[in-house]
């Protein structure tokens, strides 16, 4: 079975520094690979997802993510981080080509932003 | 505008008493899903529909229902709804079971069961 596991629940960023989240699978296969931000009071939105190619993905609002398979990682990056971007942020694995496919989500990471 | 549906967005109910959530996406998905997010635990699916009449567990399916009559509307029924059941639920639906685009949310509906 599939899982997945962000190590830090709060994240606190000064506004203009760089952020990382950091993102660990469980997956016997190469994986789907998502991140959804969720700011207050809202549903889910995509930034970003990995399925093959170029380990280096880039999605919506500036941010990036890379895949390592060796670490089984798929940590999110922005280089500059602006008071918007405070929210939680999901990361998710989804199976591929499996009967009742779903995605499986991390328990999130909630970042607040300092001005 | 494509997106799916969440009614109501708020609900406060007493113990026992049925419930049912709706969700309708208009992007003509076949894949439909309903997930809880609880603190900590991130989202945990409580069912899906791969397609008209088809529908199947998820992770944490005890004490819900769900229907699949047309491909547009996914409702999430709680025959009799129990204080555990608070949480904040998210419909969610994708073009096909392949989710290779990943999942459309709906905005969430805030259950509390007193």
């Amino acid at each position: 079975a599939q899982s997945v596991t962000q190590p830090d629940i709060h994240i606190t960023v000064s506004e203009g520094a760089s952020l990382e989240l950091r993102c660990n699978y469980s997956y016997g296969a190469t994986p789907y690979l998502f991140w959804y931000v969720q700011s207050p009071g809202q549903g889910l939105q995509l930034l970003l997802k990995y399925f093959s190619g170029d380990t280096l993905v880039q999605g919506i609002k500036g941010f990036e993510a890379e895949f390592k398979r060796s670490q089984s990682s798929f940590n999110l990056r922005k280089p500059s981080v602006h008071w918007s971007d405070a929210a939680e942020y999901f990361c998710a694995v989804g199976a591929r080509w499996a009967a009742g496919n779903k995605l499986t989500f991390g328990g999130g990471t909630r970042v607040l932003v300092k001005p | 505008e494509a997106q799916v549906t969440q009614n109501p967005r708020y609900l406060i109910t007493v113990t026992g008493k049925k419930l049912t959530v709706t969700c309708s996406q208009n992007m003509n998905h076949e894949y439909m899903s309903w997930y809880r997010q609880d603190p900590g635990l991130g989202l945990r699916q409580i069912y899906y529909s791969m397609n008209v009449e088809v529908t199947d567990k998820g992770d944490v399916p005890e004490g819900y229902k769900v229907s699949r009559k047309e491909k547009r509307n996914f409702p999430l029924i709680l025959e009799s709804p129990s204080p555990n059941q608070t949480s904040l639920y998210f419909c969610a639906s994708s073009l096909d079971s392949s989710i290779s685009d990943g999942y459309t949310f709906g905005s969430g509906t805030r259950l509390t069961v007193v």
